[in-house]
């Protein structure tokens, strides 16, 4: 059973262009979270989707930043526009969908995207 | 707005001791903690998850304990090793339906020295 697959690992943008990482869940997870570790600083909450739904998007940007997951396909995390200060590292969790008294909510993280913007 | 504190930020051990890392948050009102592992430029690895009906978790030489009602959680590491050496972070979900997120505190780098 593959884990939360990421990609790519590594993306150096120069500033203005765009960049798109993508997130894999894990088989069977319809929850997906994105969140952002910027350089020396811990993980902070960007959004969460489920199939086809925003969640929660309290933690994007208002400008540049948007989220999807579609029906079909992993789910896409977009910035336009990139500035330096959106170098960071992205990281997806997945978690299963809420059935029954076994769901525990636990996440399960992939080995992130490492963005660079020179 | 839940807050979520590590303390202490760093620290450095010789190999063979046993330690606690803490884990505090303002709204005791959570779904469940979990503690993860990150080695440098990595993933988060989960290394327990703590419901908020139970009051601990054990994994091999680790131990999870919860005290919602102080607001606590502490992480205690046996005989440490040298590969323990990471960053220790925790995660706290607040007990919502919709809110499935989850804060994370900014860690604890732990140096476990030969």
């Amino acid at each position: 059973n593959a884990g939360v697959m990421q990609n790519p690992r590594h993306l150096v943008r120069r500033r203005g262009q765009e960049a798109r990482l993508r997130c894999s869940p894990m088989k069977g997870h319809s929850h997906v979270y994105w969140y952002r570790q910027l350089p020396e600083e811990g993980l902070k909450f960007m959004v969460y989707l489920q199939k086809e739904n925003i969640i929660d998007e309290s933690g994007m940007p208002k400008e540049r930043f948007s989220a999807e997951f579609p029906k079909e396909g992993p789910s896409i995390l977009r910035i336009q526009q990139v500035v330096r200060g959106d170098s960071a590292a992205y990281f997806c969790a997945s978690s299963p969908p809420r059935r029954g008294r076994l769901y525990t909510g636990e996440l399960f993280f992939g080995e992130g995207s490492r963005l660079t913007v020179l | 707005k839940q807050e979520v504190t590590q303390i202490p930020a760093a620290l450095s051990v010789p190999e063979g001791e046993n330690l606690v890392l803490n884990c505090s948050f303002t709204d005791s009102a959570i779904y469940n903690l979990q503690w993860f592992r990150q080695d440098p430029g990595k993933g988060l690895t989960s290394l327990l998850l703590i419901q908020s009906s139970q009051r601990e978790q054990t994994s091999g030489r680790l131990n999870a304990s919860l005290d919602k009602s102080s607001g606590r959680s502490t992480l205690y590491i046996a005989a440490s090793q040298p590969g323990d050496s990471a960053t220790y972070l925790c995660a706290v979900r607040l007990h919502n339906t919709n809110a499935g997120k989850s804060t994370f505190g900014d860690g604890t780098t732990l140096t476990v020295k030969p």
